[in-house]
């Protein structure tokens, strides 16, 4: 049984470039979401899909953020013009079933931006 | 609006006590289910418990219990016989019925001292 992998698990990179992360669910999960965290603070909502239909997006995804998950399987969170506060910890969960199942999630990507 | 508030930054327990980790809750919708996850210093973030609004028990698993007072909007997680490895920092995370998403307190840092 394998659990929310992400990829990769760190990357640095230089302000102005763009960076692509990856998220595989848990595979019999329709749920998928992406979450921010800075340093001390809970991981905050940036955008859900059920199957691969992207059904809500935060504030916080600025128009240089964007999400697909285009099968419904695998999702990748792009960010464009990458900015120093971008610098965060990207975490993936998944979830299946109702909306009391508790949400699964994956190791997180580490972005650093100099 | 949906908030969850954990008021304590950090948290020191003996080995073998135990402790009460605070969470108190706000929401419009009268259905929701209450989370408690722990994240040690790794990253991962891993489902402890769950409670239903409309659970009349207080759920349990294992050494972790949640103490649940509606009426007061609280959730409080309970750790039984702590150990070294319950080091960690912990969140509160509820999930409103109408919402896709979970909404995370700001976390406490438990540090078990042997």
């Amino acid at each position: 049984d394998t659990g929310v992998s992400q990829d990769p698990r760190h990357k640095i990179t230089k302000r102005g470039q763009n960076v692509t992360f990856r998220c595989d669910p848990i595979s019999e999960h329709n749920r998928l979401y992406w979450y921010r965290q800075t340093l001390g603070q809970g991981p905050e909502f940036l955008t859900y899909f059920q199957n691969e239909a992207q059904l809500e997006k935060s504030r916080l995804l600025s128009d240089r953020f964007s999400a697909e998950r285009p099968k419904g399987s695998f999702s990748t969170l792009e960010i464009q013009r990458t900015e120093q506060g971008d610098s965060a910890m990207y975490l993936c969960a998944s979830s299946s079933g109702t909306a009391y199942n508790e949400q699964f999630f994956g190791p997180g990507t580490r972005l650093t931006v100099l | 609006a949906q908030k969850i508030t954990q008021t304590q930054p950090g948290m020191f327990v003996q080995e073998k006590e135990a402790v009460t980790l605070d969470c108190t809750y706000d929401t419009s919708d009268p259905s929701y289910g209450l989370f408690w996850y722990k994240q040690p210093s790794s990253g991962e973030m891993i489902f402890l418990i769950y409670q239903g609004s409309y659970d009349q028990q207080n759920a349990t698993e294992g050494r972790y219990s949640l103490n649940f007072q509606k009426a007061r909007k609280s959730a409080n997680l309970v750790i039984s016989a702590s150990q070294l490895g319950d080091s960690a920092m912990y969140f509160c995370a509820m999930r409103p019925y109408n919402f896709n998403k979970f909404y995370f307190g700001s976390g406490t840092k438990l540090n078990v001292k042997p």
